[in-house]
């Protein structure tokens, strides 16, 4: 079974609109990440949240941990093609708080943006 | 800065075989994880390495193999390569625990 559990696993959209990609796991989140990739190509690193209730944002991309619910958010604002990709949420599960670099991923969503 | 750069980028072996990939984590990164994608499977961990030490490992056959080197550098092997092998393999960095983990841009493997 999956530990950390994206939604939706494709998303289609029309430029110009907004869309969240939700990232929920099953056990307590140690620091989450999200990532895109391109296919076949390596991640780009997004964001990292450490503490419950963080918010972070960069150019039209927000993302919020909130660790009570063991979920994470990322929200796209005025999608453009240039956003298309595979978006991943990354995060460290070992109990104790120290994952040493081990981080559980979850299954991808592929976001397409139609100009 | 440079980034996370990993050789070969592509390449074809044959079942049995070995192969051997590198990574050249950032400049003052002590921290390298190895992981391995496929369509099948997704992104897995294999392992870490801190300052020449195996610090976790992920649940792979012991024909997956690693080591990191003084200048932080590190290698992985695969020996008796398997078609399942063919992967995307990415390395990633970080300079400790909880700090932000940058990936390479990968080296494909395909076994043929």
């Amino acid at each position: 079974s999956q530990e950390l559990e994206q939604s939706p696993q494709s998303l289609i959209v029309q430029e110009g609109k907004n869309l969240t990609i939700n990232c929920t796991s099953s056990k307590t989140l140690y620091g989450l990440y999200w990532y895109k990739q391109k296919y076949g190509e390596g991640l780009i690193f997004l964001m990292m949240l450490q503490k419950g209730g963080e918010e972070k944002s960069h150019e039209k991309i927000t993302a919020k941990l909130d660790e009570k619910k063991q979920q994470s958010s990322l929200h796209i604002t005025a999608s453009q093609p240039s956003h298309a990709g595979i978006y991943l949420c990354g995060a460290g599960l070992f109990a104790g708080g120290t994952s040493y670099g081990k981080l559980t991923f979850g299954q991808g969503t592929i976001l397409t943006v139609h100009p | 800065k440079a980034g996370v750069t990993q050789t070969p980028r592509y390449l074809i072996k044959t079942r049995g075989q070995q192969v051997t990939l590198s990574c050249s984590p950032i400049s003052g990164h002590r921290s390298v994880s190895w992981y391995q994608q496929t369509p099948g499977q997704g992104l897995q961990f294999l392992f870490e390495y801190f300052s020449e030490t195996q610090r976790n490992k992920g649940n792979f056959p012991g024909r997956f193999s690693g080591r990191q080197f003084s200048n932080s550098r590190s290698e992985m092997n695969v020996s008796t390569l398997e078609l399942g092998d063919s992967a995307l393999y990415l390395c990633a960095s970080s300079l400790g625990s909880r700090d932000t983990i940058y990936f390479g841009e990968g080296s494909w493997l395909t076994v043929v």
